[in-house]
């Protein structure tokens, strides 16, 4: 079955400091491709960031980056310099069976002054 | 473009009435897709269309039927709601599944079932 854990419920994190948010996965497939999505309070579901796994470089967006570990299936999102529009719920994701996108259950991020 | 847009925002319904949510995207994306969102489940596929005149069923499709009789629109129809269909639901789209599969996502209808 391919499925997504997100193990941390909430995180939190002072202002301008790091935080880095946990994703595992399980999949037979060998290319994919694995996706963050951010849920602030307004409920939009926004596309923070994409890593293709044939792709051995990390993937970069501003203050958010990946650390895809492929043979641990592993994927998760660090953010740097937090600022209080970081505070959101994160859901990890990938397209399952029938590109169908299956969702991590979130973690809660709280961004402290 | 406007992106993915759904009506209503919010919508009350009493247990056993009928009513359809509203799906539109302006980017002709041929993948579209409707999801719920329930407190500590992520967000659970019901029913997803690969193109015009083509769907299919997600992991938690009863009680929903969908149509999708032109590329822009994908209505999701509750045919006779229940408590249990409390939640809120969104609609998305993609424009290609294989190669650009990031989905683009509605702002969401929060639907209340007395």
């Amino acid at each position: 079955a391919q499925t997504v854990t997100q193990s941390q419920p909430e995180m939190s994190v002072q202002e301008a400091e790091t935080v880095t948010l946990s994703c595992t996965y399980d999949t037979s497939e060998s290319d994919y491709y694995l996706f963050w999505y951010k849920q602030p309070p307004s409920r939009q579901m926004i596309l923070v960031i994409r890593q293709e796994a044939y792709k051995q470089q990390n993937a970069t967006e501003n203050r958010f980056s990946v650390n895809f570990q492929k043979a641990a299936k592993s994927f998760s999102l660090k953010i740097s310099d937090s600022q209080l529009g970081d505070a959101a719920m994160y859901f990890c994701a990938f397209p399952g069976i029938s590109d169908k996108l299956i969702f991590g259950t979130g973690t809660r991020l709280q961004v402290f002054p | 473009n406007a992106g993915v847009t759904q009506t209503p925002k919010f919508q009350v319904l009493k247990t056993g009435q009928s009513m359809t949510l509203q799906c539109a995207q302006d980017m002709n994306h041929e993948y579209m897709s409707w999801y719920r969102q329930d407190p500590g489940m992520g967000l659970r596929l019901i029913h997803y269309s690969v193109g015009a005149g083509i769907t299919d069923q997600g992991e938690v499709p009863n009680g929903y039927n969908v149509s999708r009789s032109t590329t822009e629109d994908f209505p999701l129809r509750l045919l006779s709601a229940a408590p249990s269909q409390t939640s809120v639901y969104f609609c998305a789209s993609s424009f290609n599944p294989l190669s650009h599969p990031e989905q683009f996502f509605g702002p969401g209808t929060r639907l209340t079932v007395l």
